[in-house]
């Protein structure tokens, strides 16, 4: 089993729908659990930023974190076209061999006009 | 946050030559990393870039092929040596601040010939 499984995509929405992204993981040692927006021929950007379970909001940005189910999910409200690009689950924490950090594959998501 | 830059944004090298690439953080930072993206794949972590001291390189990369530079807290550097076209990649750096997040580079985009 891989440590984070992200579906690839690619993930096509009209403009306006609620997009769900979802990631899920194995390493219960995980606390701190991110989303990266990475636009095409871009470094990812920092989107979303979560200790333990709960949920974030900011804008149209909600992330959710299952700590019991091992699940994280990043929704996007009136998605926009400027919202088409690769969003990356990362997680991290500390375990018997240190400090471990692990990125998802990313989910490809396009926004239609 | 931390803003990184990276020089250069892109270049196109010849089989057998080599390549450096700087990493610049704003601000002081615990730790530094070194990324290679594939197109269309995800991340792939080279090493961690240790201050003061050799960095620490992941399965399948070797110091010789991808030697790196730390010499202070906010500035970094990667050579790919002896290049070949399976070295074409996106070469990201990354830094890590007090919390658990990192941040992004905009990349370095290397064409081999």
């Amino acid at each position: 089993q891989k440590e984070v499984e992200q579906d690839p995509g690619p993930l096509s929405v009209p403009e306006g729908a609620i997009v769900s992204l979802n990631c899920t993981y194995s390493n219960s040692a995980f606390q701190y659990f991110m989303w990266y927006r990475q636009y095409s021929r871009k470094g990812p950007e920092l989107l979303m930023y979560t200790y333990s379970s709960g949920n974030k909001e900011d804008g149209r940005f909600t992330a959710q974190v299952d700590k019991s189910s091992k699940y994280i999910s990043l929704f996007i409200r009136d998605s926009q076209p400027s919202d088409s690009a690769t969003y990356l689950c990362a997680m991290s924490g500390r375990d018997n061999y240190g400090q471990n950090f692990v990125f998802g594959p990313g989910t490809r998501l396009s926004v239609l006009p | 946050s931390a803003v990184i830059s990276q020089k250069p944004s892109r270049d196109i090298c010849q089989r057998g030559t080599s390549l450096t690439i700087q990493c610049q953080v704003d601000s002081q930072v615990t730790m530094m990393f070194w990324y290679r993206q594939q197109p269309g794949q995800s991340l792939t972590l080279i090493a961690t870039a240790n201050q003061g001291s050799e960095a620490t390189y992941e399965s399948g990369f070797v110091i010789d092929k991808f030697p790196i530079s730390r010499p202070n807290l906010t500035f970094s550097t990667l050579t790919v040596s002896n290049m070949s076209p399976e070295d074409s990649s996106i070469y990201l750096c990354s830094a890590r601040q007090y919390t658990d997040t990192q941040y992004f580079g905009p990349g370095t985009r290397l064409t081999v010939l």
